[in-house]
This record gives structure tokens, sequence and C-alpha cells, in this order.
């Protein structure tokens, strides 16, 4: 298994500034995925991160809303820039088990937009 | 593609009580099947896997799921709840074979233990 730790794990945000998240595991893995939770609905997979590559991103999410950074195995960072209310949700990051038959959540980053 | 359907969005039971949260899923290829479950202010955590073999999987906490190939379905069960078990539960299925590690998750069932 692992332990996924993630900051912040809230925060209020006015309309059009930007929130970077930070994700930490507790040991190397090769690829590190951003889901969005939004209110009553399903996770939704944002991107997949891969250290040493650009990230690979979902339809309907693009590179400029929503940056990511994989500097190395064992962390992350997800922006979400130019907040608006409708980005208001619940960020979780994960990493992948053996073959990546499961997958191990962080306690998720919970942001509401002013 | 594929798709996940929770017909239940909450589910109230007493405790003591059985469980059954239903998952229906959609898919023109063999899948993995998977429940998690998120306790409040907490990530998701992994209740049991469907990867093939025995279609009943026993996983944590006393829950068990049947995978039933012909009605496309994958349901949770538990004989006797109990108060902690009240949480979110997400039914989720993955492409073995997409060459991508994506899951699909449902939209999810709260289920509410009463006393």
């Amino acid at each position: 298994s692992a332990v996924i730790s993630q900051k912040p794990s809230r925060d209020i945000c006015q309309r059009g500034t930007s929130l970077t998240i930070q994700c930490q595991v507790d040991s190397q893995v090769t690829m590190m995925f951003w889901y969005r939770q939004q209110p009553g609905q399903s996770l939704t997979l944002i991107a997949t991160a891969n250290q040493g590559s650009e990230a690979t991103y979902e339809s309907g999410f693009v590179i400029d809303k929503f940056p990511i950074s994989r500097p190395n195995l064992t962390f992350s960072t997800l922006t979400v820039s130019n907040m608006s209310p409708e980005d208001s949700s619940i960020y979780l990051c994960s990493v992948g088990g053996f073959s990546y038959n499961e997958q191990f959540f962080g306690p998720g980053t919970r942001l509401t937009v002013l | 593609a594929q798709s996940v359907t929770q017909l239940d969005s909450q589910v109230p039971v007493f405790e003591e009580a059985p469980v059954e949260l239903r998952c229906n899923y959609s898919s023109s290829v063999s899948v993995y099947l998977f429940w998690y479950v998120q306790y409040p202010n907490q990530g998701l955590q992994l209740l049991l896997k469907y990867l093939s073999g025995s279609t009943l999987v026993k996983g944590i906490n006393g829950f068990e799921a049947e995978f039933n190939k012909s009605q496309t379905s994958f349901h949770l069960r538990k004989p006797s709840v109990h108060i902690s078990d009240t949480a979110e539960y997400f039914c989720a299925v993955r492409n073995p074979t997409s060459g991508t590690y994506k899951y699909i998750f449902g939209t999810g069932t709260r289920l509410k233990v009463l006393a």
C-alpha cells in the first residue's frame, strides 16, 4: 500500500486566483493521478502525471487550466488556475498499486471558490 | 467506452440489518470491478475488487460483492451493518486492455446507518 498526503486539506479562494495543491507519496511511483470530485458527483480523472514527461490530460481538461508538475517520483502538484465557483470541488491525487489493479487515494483537498 | 451506474444515491438502514448497494456497469469488453468507501473528510479506501476467478468476492469490514456477467452487475452486500459503516460507497471499473490506467467511477451511494 501507499500513504499519500495532500496540502492544503481545504481552502477558500476568490475567483480569478490560482491554488496549487501538493501531493506527497511515501514511496516512489511511476504514475500519479489527479481526480476531481464535484459536489454530489462522481470522481473524474483530470490527468495522469508521469515523472519526467508532460502530464496526459483527459477530455475536457486542459493544461492551461490545470497545470501539473511532477519533479520526482514521490511528489506532484496540481494548480487550479483562474478559478471560478464552478471549480469548487474536492481534488484527490492517487497512485496505482501492483499492476494498477487498485488505486490508493490521498485524503483530498476541499476547494471552495467564492 | 465503459460506464457505471449506481442506482441509489442514498440508502438508510438500521444498525444490524443487512444492506445491498447496487452497481451496474456497461462495457463491450471484460473489465475489472471495484468498490471503494469514502468516510467523511477522508480519501477513498478499497473495499474489494474483482479481477477474475470466483464471482463472489470478499473484502474488508465484512463486505462482499458478487460479479454477475449476464446482468452486468457488481452489487455490494453486508449481512449486518454497524454505525461505523456510514459512508459514501463508490463502484468503479477499469478496462485492463485499454492501455491506460483510467478508472470510471459511479456517482456514489451514501449509506446511512441508523441506531
